[in-house]
C-alpha cells in the first residue's frame, strides 16, 4: 500500500535554529514528490516539486532535497513567518491523486 | 494571475441534510481535485474530474459526489450529512504539467 509519513509532528525552533523536516514514502511508482505550506485556516501553498533521487530545489530559507525513499526539507536561519504546518504529497504512477501526509507542525520562536 | 476560488467560506448544515460547494480552477488548468481534511487528519483525496469526467475516485461513499462544468470549474455534492462529515474540504487544479495547486477551502460544519 502506498503510504507517506512525516516527522517529526511537532517542531519548536529558536530564530536562527537550522533543522530538517522529513518525508518518507513506500510507493509503487514515484512521479513526483511535492512539498506544501498550510497556514492555519488557509489551502496548502506549493513550495516545490522534486521527481528524480538526487534532485534539490531551493526557495529562500527552504531547500528540499529527494533520495529513492525519502524527502528532507531544510530550513536554514529560520524566521517566526517560517512558521506553519509543512505537508509532503507524493504522485504515484498512474493515478493522478496525491498522497499526503499528515505533515509537520513547525514553529519558530523570535 | 487568479488562484484557485472556492465557496462558499463556511457552510453550516444540519444532520441529513444536503451541501453543495464549489470550485473555480485557476485558469487554463483542466483538472480538479477534491480533498477533505479533517480535524487533525491529512488531506484525503475524494475526487479527480478532468476534461469534464470523473477521472479517479478515493474511499469515500456514494453520497459524495460531484461534476465537472464545461468551463472547468466543479462542485462537491455531498448527500445526507453526517457528523463526521465535518471537515475543511479544499479543492486543487493543474493542468498536464502538474503540480496542483489549492484554494483556501470551504470549512463544513455539521450540527
Amino acid at each position: 500500500e502506498d503510504q507517506v509519513t512525516q516527522s517529526p509532528e511537532a517542531l519548536r525552533l529558536q530564530e536562527g535554529e537550522s533543522s530538517s523536516l522529513n518525508c518518507s514514502y513506500t510507493v509503487s511508482g514515484l512521479r513526483g514528490l511535492f512539498w506544501y505550506r498550510q497556514d492555519p485556516g488557509k489551502g496548502p501553498e506549493f513550495l516545490f516539486t522534486l521527481y528524480s533521487a538526487g534532485e534539490e530545489k531551493e526557495k529562500e530559507r527552504l531547500k528540499a532535497t529527494l533520495t529513492k525513499k525519502e524527502s528532507f526539507l531544510h530550513i536554514t536561519a529560520p524566521k517566526p513567518e517560517d512558521s506553519a504546518t509543512y505537508l509532503c504529497a507524493v504522485d504515484t504512477s498512474g493515478t493522478y491523486k496525491y498522497i499526503f501526509g499528515t505533515g509537520t507542525r513547525l514553529k519558530v520562536l523570535a | 494571475e487568479a488562484g484557485v476560488t472556492q465557496s462558499p467560506t463556511h457552510l453550516i448544515k444540519t444532520r441529513g441534510q444536503q451541501a453543495t460547494l464549489r470550485c473555480s480552477p485557476i485558469s487554463g488548468h483542466t483538472s480538479v481535485y477534491w480533498y477533505q481534511q479533517a480535524l487533525g487528519l491529512g488531506l484525503q483525496f475524494l475526487l479527480w474530474y478532468d476534461e469534464g469526467e470523473e477521472r479517479n475516485r478515493g474511499i469515500f461513499p456514494p453520497r459524495f459526489s460531484g461534476r465537472q462544468f464545461p468551463n472547468y470549474s466543479s462542485e462537491l455534492n455531498v448527500n445526507a450529512l453526517e457528523l463526521e462529515d465535518s471537515a475543511l474540504y479544499l479543492c486543487a487544479s493543474s493542468n498536464a504539467q502538474r503540480p496542483q495547486h489549492f484554494g483556501d477551502g470551504t470549512r463544513l460544519s455539521i450540527l
